[in-house]
């Protein structure tokens, strides 16, 4: 029972440009939304976090949206760096309850 | 600020064996986590210690995993038998009041199971 799906597998996008990984769930009782990235041999850390009385929030080069009718949260980057390039999660939490975390998406930022 | 400690870093073992981890928490923090990543698939929760109480231990697979954390500090997680599935990475992570956002993760203990 995958609750929470990320569909991209990898994604590639140049330097400077926009990255958009996307996140999608079906637990229509997550209210708390996360990003992690993952660097090779390193565990995750935190990016950015969304309330489910919100549909976007920013900091910095990052931007995470939620979509609730489409159970739908995508993260933008802008613009894209070379440093960016790691493993990105998306997890979501109902209430006070565990972590429910994605497969995971590779970004690869190329110069 | 010393961030969480793991280990060892690498093990490998054969099927049926045992095997044990340890995590250090940031000084501190009272809440503890033991998750289980797959190859390919994002961690899952195994057990959170809220100073030295369980808090959940829901998909922890009791028959063969174990944890404990004793004196509300450090923390160890074992396999007895492990198995071929039991392959992934062990991460520990550590907050000060269990906030998602404030979890701080260690750099993990890759299990390989021969």
């Amino acid at each position: 029972d995958q609750q929470v799906k990320q569909n991209s597998p990898s994604l590639s996008v140049q330097e400077g440009r926009i990255s958009i990984l996307n996140c999608d769930y079906t637990n229509s009782m997550f209210d708390y939304f996360l990003w992690y990235k993952k660097y090779p041999a390193e565990g995750p850390t935190f990016l950015i976090s969304i309330s489910s009385i919100k549909d976007k929030n920013e900091d910095g080069r990052f931007t995470v949206f939620l979509n609730k009718s489409a159970k739908h949260l995508s993260l933008h980057i802008v613009p894209s760096q070379p440093g960016d390039s790691a493993v990105y999660f998306c997890a979501a939490s109902a209430g006070a309850q565990k972590l429910v975390f994605g497969q995971g998406t590779r970004l690869t930022i190329n110069p | 600020e010393a961030g969480v400690a793991q280990s060892p870093r690498y093990k490998i073992i054969e099927k049926r064996q045992s095997v044990a981890f340890w995590c250090n928490p940031i000084s501190g923090h009272a809440t503890l986590y033991w998750y289980q990543q797959i190859l390919g698939q994002g961690p899952k929760l195994l057990i959170q210690f809220q100073n030295n109480g369980v808090v959940d231990d829901s998909q922890l697979p009791k028959d063969r995993f174990s944890a404990e954390r004793l004196k509300g500090v450090d923390s160890t997680l074992k396999i007895q038998p492990a198995k071929l599935e039991d392959s992934a990475v062990y991460l520990c992570a550590s907050s000060w009041s269990g906030s998602y956002n404030e979890q701080f993760f260690g750099p993990g203990t890759r299990l390989t199971v021969l």
